[in-house]
Order: C-alpha cells, then sequence, then structure tokens
C-alpha cells in the first residue's frame, strides 16, 4: 500500500530551527510537496522536490531523498506565524498525490 | 480576484439531505480536484477532474458526484448527507500535469460542513 509518515505534532521556540520528517512509500515517485495550513483555512504550496538534495527559499528549506524515501522540512528563525500544520503529500506513478495527516508545529515565545 | 473560490463556507443540514457545494477557478487551470479533511485534519483526495478524464477515489460512496459545467467550474452534489459526512471539503485546481512535470495546486478556502 502507499503511505506517509510524519510526526502528529511538533513544539518549538520562536527564534529557533525546527526540522519536521516525512518518510513515504509510494507505487512510483514524481516527486514530493509540503504545503501550510493555518488552523480554518486551506493548505497552501510551500515546496516541490523531484531530484535529491535541498531547495531553500528564504526561511523555509526542503530536503529529498529519493533512495531513502525521506524528505524533511526545515523551518529557520522561527516566527509565532509558523503555528500552523505542515502536510507532506508524494506524488504516485499516476501523478495522484497522496496525503501525510500533517505535522501540527506549535511556536512558543 | 479570488483564485479558487467556493460555496457556501458553511453548511448545516439534516441527515439524509441532498446538497451542493460550488467552486469556480479563475486562474485557468485545466484540472481540479475535491478533497475532505476530516475532524483528524487527514487530507483525502475524493475525485481530480479535467476535460478528459474523471477520476475518482474507489473509497469515496457514489452518493458524492462531481459535476462539471465548463473546465473553470466543478460542483461536488452529495445525496442522502450521513453524519459521518461531517467535515471540512475543498476544492482545489492546477496545470495540467504532463508526463515528468508536476504542478502545484491550488485550493479553495474549504466548506464546512456539519450533518445533525
Amino acid at each position: 500500500g502507499q503511505n506517509i509518515d510524519q510526526p502528529t505534532e511538533m513544539t518549538a521556540t520562536e527564534g529557533a530551527i525546527v526540522q519536521i520528517n516525512c518518510t513515504y512509500q509510494t507505487s512510483g515517485f514524481n516527486g514530493l510537496f509540503w504545503y501550510q495550513q493555518h488552523a480554518g483555512e486551506a493548505p497552501t504550496f510551500l515546496s516541490y522536490n523531484v531530484l535529491d538534495g535541498l531547495e531553500e527559499k528564504g526561511r523555509f528549506s526542503s530536503f529529498l531523498s529519493r533512495s531513502k524515501g525521506y524528505s524533511y522540512l526545515l523551518l529557520k528563525e522561527l516566527q509565532m506565524k509558523d503555528s500552523a500544520s505542515y502536510l507532506c503529500a508524494a506524488v504516485d506513478s499516476n501523478y495522484q498525490l497522496i496525503w501525510g495527516a500533517g505535522t501540527k508545529l506549535i511556536i512558543k515565545p | 480576484d479570488t483564485a479558487v473560490s467556493q460555496t457556501p463556507k458553511y453548511l448545516v443540514t439534516q441527515m439524509g439531505n441532498d446538497k451542493s457545494i460550488k467552486c469556480e477557478q479563475n486562474l485557468g487551470h485545466d484540472t481540479m480536484y475535491w478533497y475532505k479533511q476530516d475532524s483528524k485534519k487527514f487530507l483525502k483526495i475524493m475525485f481530480s477532474y479535467n476535460n478528459k478524464e474523471l477520476i475518482i477515489n474507489e473509497t469515496v460512496p457514489n452518493r458524492f458526484s462531481p459535476k462539471s459545467p465548463d473546465k473553470a467550474h466543478l460542483n461536488l452534489h452529495i445525496n442522502s448527507l450521513e453524519l459521518g459526512d461531517s467535515a471540512v471539503y475543498f476544492c482545489a485546481s492546477s496545470q495540467e500535469t504532463l508526463a515528468e512535470t508536476y504542478n502545484e495546486q491550488f485550493f479553495g478556502p474549504g466548506t464546512r460542513l456539519t450533518v445533525l
């Protein structure tokens, strides 16, 4: 079967760095997305990785290792507004998105 | 100038009723989707649709049916509503997926459906 695993909840301190991990098992692989979802709002696109390595975009970076079926989202200089759920989604061989349940990130002052 | 819009934002109804949720996108995208997000926040694909193909998640009951009057609209019709249908329903759209490429999805604001 197809499966995405990510931690249910994480807590971090304002100004710090946090890494949210995601492992995936899919039938074929055509890339991995990270989305951010604030409570009561729609998911919004953060990043897309299809090649191995690190993609940096401001305070957020996303890493992919295809051989390990593993990705992480790295958030630096955390701000209170980064409190949200972070959803990992892998693209399978049929170009369908397989979604994780999301990681709720709580930022404390 | 909203990219993906849904109506209504909130929908409260009785078990057994039939209801529809409307979705419109003005991004010129070729593919639209419906997702269900339950109380555990798990986002589950229900349908993906473009002018060529409707892909249905086989776990979706046939009480749910997408209707697309044109490329910019994909409405969700639900018959005989059940308590377990209570959730937030998100519409999304993206450019058509081509071989070896993938395009991000843009989500609507969601419709919170409560079945009493």
